[in-house]
């Protein structure tokens, strides 16, 4: 099994600045990542997929990056809807054996 | 509009068994699969399996091999996931959502306690 690892725990930025979350996977899963928001209380909102696509309505603020192992998800000039949940989830193994991370607080500071 | 709508909470004692259903519309149904995903309180997100409802081939998590069963019913476009032997540790919120691989719609989540 593919294990997700994400770093930091809990983030704690001002509204306006940037946050850059991280997520490494334990072997290579190509391109094959998303990352899902989600607030307290609310179901996971899909953000970003393929690695660097933006999921449909997504602001361009939102901006994924990496592959193999490492990846990035980094949110410029943060608002104050975007203090939430984040999560990684690879869709690399087949048959299916999707892991997600542990998930990153993105907290205001 | 893509919508899932799960059915409602439940609440089953240890060793019982509980069937969430899933009912899909605004898609063509058998064109995508769908995954069942659980978080526990505080907790983060968990893959259990997927059923792809126009194959009705089903890939379950290790985790849960021998207690989960996915199952579908084209006439009414809803899937179902039935977990047994149930444990203090399932209690949870269960989603269905969409998609082969990444998830873009979502179910509502249907809450599920398992208490003696």
């Amino acid at each position: 099994e593919i294990v997700m690892t994400q770093s930091p725990a809990t983030l704690s930025v001002s509204p306006g600045e940037r946050a850059t979350l991280s997520c490494r996977a334990s072997q290579s899963v190509s391109s094959n990542l998303a990352w899902y928001q989600q607030k307290s209380g609310q179901t996971p909102r899909l953000l970003i997929y393929g690695a660097s696509t933006r999921a449909t309505g997504i602001p361009a603020r939102f901006t994924g990056s990496g592959s193999g192992t490492e990846f990035t998800l980094t949110i410029s000039s943060l608002q104050s809807e975007d203090f939430a949940v984040y999560y990684c989830q690879q869709y690399n193994d087949w048959p299916p054996a999707y892991t997600f991370g542990q998930g990153t607080k993105l907290e205001i500071k | 509009q893509v919508q899932l709508v799960q059915s409602g909470a439940e609440v089953r004692k240890p060793g019982a068994s509980v069937k969430v259903s899933c009912k899909a519309s605004g898609y063509t149904f058998t064109s995508y699969h769908i995954h069942w995903v659980r978080q526990a309180p505080g907790q983060g997100l968990e893959w259990m399996g997927v059923i792809n409802p126009g194959t009705l081939n089903t890939k379950y998590a290790q985790n849960y091999q021998g207690r989960v069963t996915m199952t579908k019913d084209t006439s009414t476009d809803t899937v179902y996931m039935d977990l047994n032997s149930l444990r203090s540790e399932d209690t949870a919120m269960y989603y269905c959502c969409r998609n082969k691989h990444y998830f873009d719609y979502w179910g509502q989540g249907t809450l599920v306690t398992v208490s003696s």
